[in-house]
């Protein structure tokens, strides 16, 4: 059982629409962080959520932390082919780091 | 700027064989993980180190051992491979502003 669970797993999308990828945990977390991995490589740090209820912004994607620090959403705003890739979530639990499930976006030309 | 390295990128073995994925930071962070990362199930936590000298259990520990070597190294060794251990290994630090988590570029490892 996976602590943190991301839906959609999968999404293809045309360029130009919008969409939002869900992260969901009966758990709570001290902050939550979102990463974008490409084939081949780590995943790369987007960005650090750390109070319940923030909503941060970058550039066309946005980011919200739940009220109750066990959630979060990432929206992208007409998605663009250079957005397609895996993006996970990963929750804080003391010195543990716990990662969802992970969406993989394709954005087609 | 180094930040994570880790070794081998690639890696073949025969199951019952050991072997062992080493892992460097040069960011003087006091944690550092070992994870694996398979097809629908992001990333798992195999341990963990908090500090030097310090290990511990993540959710997936078993068929695993590491050793914490010192503040900048942490090594993951498989004993005995096993086919259920093919699969992409990743080791991070976490440190800095915002406590931030850094990953090396993974290791693959494939065990026939």
């Amino acid at each position: 059982t996976q602590l943190l669970e991301q839906s959609p797993q999968f999404l293809s999308i045309q360029e130009g629409e919008n969409l939002t990828v869900y992260c969901n945990s009966s758990s709570v977390f001290s902050s939550l962080q979102w990463y974008r991995q490409e084939p081949g490589e780590g995943p790369v740090l987007l960005v650090t959520v750390v109070t319940g209820g923030e909503v941060k912004k970058l550039k066309r994607l946005t980011f919200q932390f739940g009220d109750a620090r066990k959630d979060s959403s990432l929206h992208i705003t007409a998605a663009q082919p250079g957005d397609t890739g895996l993006y996970l979530c990963a929750g804080s639990l003391g010195n543990q780091f716990y990662f969802g499930t992970g969406t993989s976006l394709t954005v087609i030309p | 700027n180094a930040g994570v390295t880790q070794t081998p990128k690639f890696q073949v073995l025969k199951t019952g064989q050991s072997m062992t994925l080493q892992c460097a930071q040069d960011m003087n962070h006091n944690s550092m993980y070992w994870y694996r990362q398979d097809p629908g199930m992001g990333l798992r936590l195999i341990y963990y180190s908090a500090s030097e000298g310090t290990t511990d259990k993540g959710e997936v520990p078993n068929g695993y051992n590491v050793s914490r070597l010192n503040k900048r190294e942490f090594s993951l060794r498989l004993e005995s491979a096993a086919p259920s251990q093919t699969s992409v290994y990743f080791c991070a630090s976490r440190g800095g502003l915002g406590n931030t988590i850094y990953f090396g570029e993974g290791s693959w490892l494939t065990v026939v």
